[in-house]
């Protein structure tokens, strides 16, 4: 089973930032949060991952909380083509096979 | 294009056949992973590869399945006596296992149809 708990689903208005959360209450020390998308038909997309701190990058930024229990990736001014299932996934450094849970569907709507 | 490299995208069969599929890595990576995506749930891991050892298999990938990755580059997935169950996107993903973490890189898949 997953290890994450995300929405099913998610609207965003284009140019808006979206904030997409997800629930780790389990997650152990050494793993890291991943997050990945995938857009209908294409192979999933890597996007982000983090320890404990913040990190950012030229797509996302992602949030975790101090007691590493929840994260927040953030897409900071959504379009359309960001419309996409988004998953997060909690993994052991050198990321070890990883358990998708079903992920949210984020729609960016005009 | 340097990203992971699937042949074919699509494949057909009828039912009780055998199939195979490829899985070209990013360069260099040294690990390289199989999945299996059924529509609307998230990829399920099968198995996975430390250069050419298969360290891993899922209790998904019966006895009729079988991957290889003969010299630790790319990898062949086989299916045989395919059923209507196995219709499914297979994906490939690779990572360079490393002093620091690196992410898994996906492939687009094959998207197989069983008759």
């Amino acid at each position: 089973d997953a290890k994450t708990t995300q929405p099913p689903s998610m609207d965003c208005a284009e140019g808006r930032a979206a904030n997409l959360p997800c629930n780790h209450s389990t997650i152990s020390g050494n793993e890291y949060v991943y997050w990945y998308r995938q857009i209908h038909s294409q192979g999933p997309q890597y996007i982000i991952h983090g320890l404990k701190n913040n990190e950012t990058n030229e797509m996302a930024s992602l949030i975790i909380t101090e007691d590493r229990k929840s994260s927040t990736l953030i897409l900071p001014h959504a379009t359309l083509r960001d419309t996409a299932v988004y998953y997060c996934i909690v993994s052991l450094v050198y990321g070890q096979n990883f358990v998708f849970g079903p992920g949210t569907r984020l729609s960016v709507l005009p | 294009d340097t990203g992971v490299s699937q042949d074919p995208r699509h494949k057909i069969t009828k039912r009780g056949q055998n199939v195979t599929f490829r899985c070209d890595p990013i360069s260099e990576h040294n690990r390289l992973y199989w999945y299996r995506q059924t529509l609307g749930q998230g990829p399920e891991f099968l198995t996975y590869f430390q250069n050419e050892a298969q360290l891993e298999k899922s209790r998904l990938l019966s006895d009729r399945f079988s991957a290889e990755r003969p010299k630790g580059s790319f990898s062949t997935l086989e299916i045989q006596r395919t059923e209507q169950g196995d219709s499914a996107m297979y994906l490939c993903a690779s990572s360079l296992v490393s002093g620091d973490n690196q992410p898994q890189h996906f492939g687009d898949g094959t998207r197989l149809s069983i008759l």
